[in-house]
């Protein structure tokens, strides 16, 4: 199984709502991302969890809330977004260190 | 941090004809990697190249690494309508986290 499993696909949340995107691999790989995709652009680096612990925050807004329960789910809280935080939220996996990397489809998140 | 820079930012061709995408990068690097990304989807590990090597194939594919000038070109040979995504290459040391450059957006005309 080399699949990682985003959910939900689309998501519509207004500013004042609590949402949780949620993600989910079964390659027994220790490191999980999360990046923010704005159309156009690339991919940008949210989070890494390496081992089931934090290991990289890359400056993003508290209303942004990672969490990694186990070694194969990863999850993101979100509270109070703001319009400009809709965008494509990718999560990936990978062996640890920089190597071939996972991606699931993504949540097309809207925030209205 | 590390960032793959790609140029062109936009390519369009005809199919059966050849493209080639240029990374530039910043910093020494263990390897490279390239993905690409059907539009609005996820992204898809294509292949990755070691510091240590020069050239590697896959497929149609074929990179090339040149770590003095710090630089990588992704070529697919034969292109097909299939084709068309966006292409990024990624940088990063072991240890440290992988960042995307801008990309390149591929277009292959039928």
């Amino acid at each position: 199984d080399t699949e990682v499993t985003q959910t939900p696909k689309h998501l519509v949340m207004g500013m004042t709502n609590k949402k949780s995107l949620k993600c989910e691999q079964h390659m027994g790989h220790r490191a999980m991302y999360w990046y923010k995709q704005k159309a156009k652009k690339p991919p940008e680096l949210m989070f890494v969890y390496s081992y089931e612990k934090l290991s990289i925050n890359e400056s993003v807004p508290s209303r942004f809330s990672p969490e990694c329960p186990n070694s194969s789910l990863l999850n993101l809280h979100l509270h109070a977004l703001q319009p400009e935080d809709s965008a494509l939220y990718l999560c990936a996996s990978s062996q640890v260190g920089f190597l071939e990397a996972f991606f699931g489809q993504g949540t097309r998140l809207t925030v209205v | 941090s590390q960032q793959g820079e790609e140029d062109p930012q936009a390519l369009s061709i005809q199919e059966g004809e050849n493209a080639t995408m240029n990374c530039s990068y910043k910093t020494s690097i263990n390897n490279l990697q390239w993905y690409r990304q059907n539009s609005g989807r996820g992204l898809v590990h294509l292949i990755l190249i070691r510091s240590n090597e020069r050239e590697k194939h896959s497929g149609r594919l074929r990179v090339t690494l040149d770590t003095s000038k710090k630089s990588s070109s992704l070529l697919i040979t034969a292109s097909r309508a299939a084709d068309t995504a966006s292409y990024f290459c990624a940088t990063g040391n072991y240890g440290q986290n992988f960042v995307f450059g801008p990309g390149t957006r591929l277009s292959v005309l039928p």
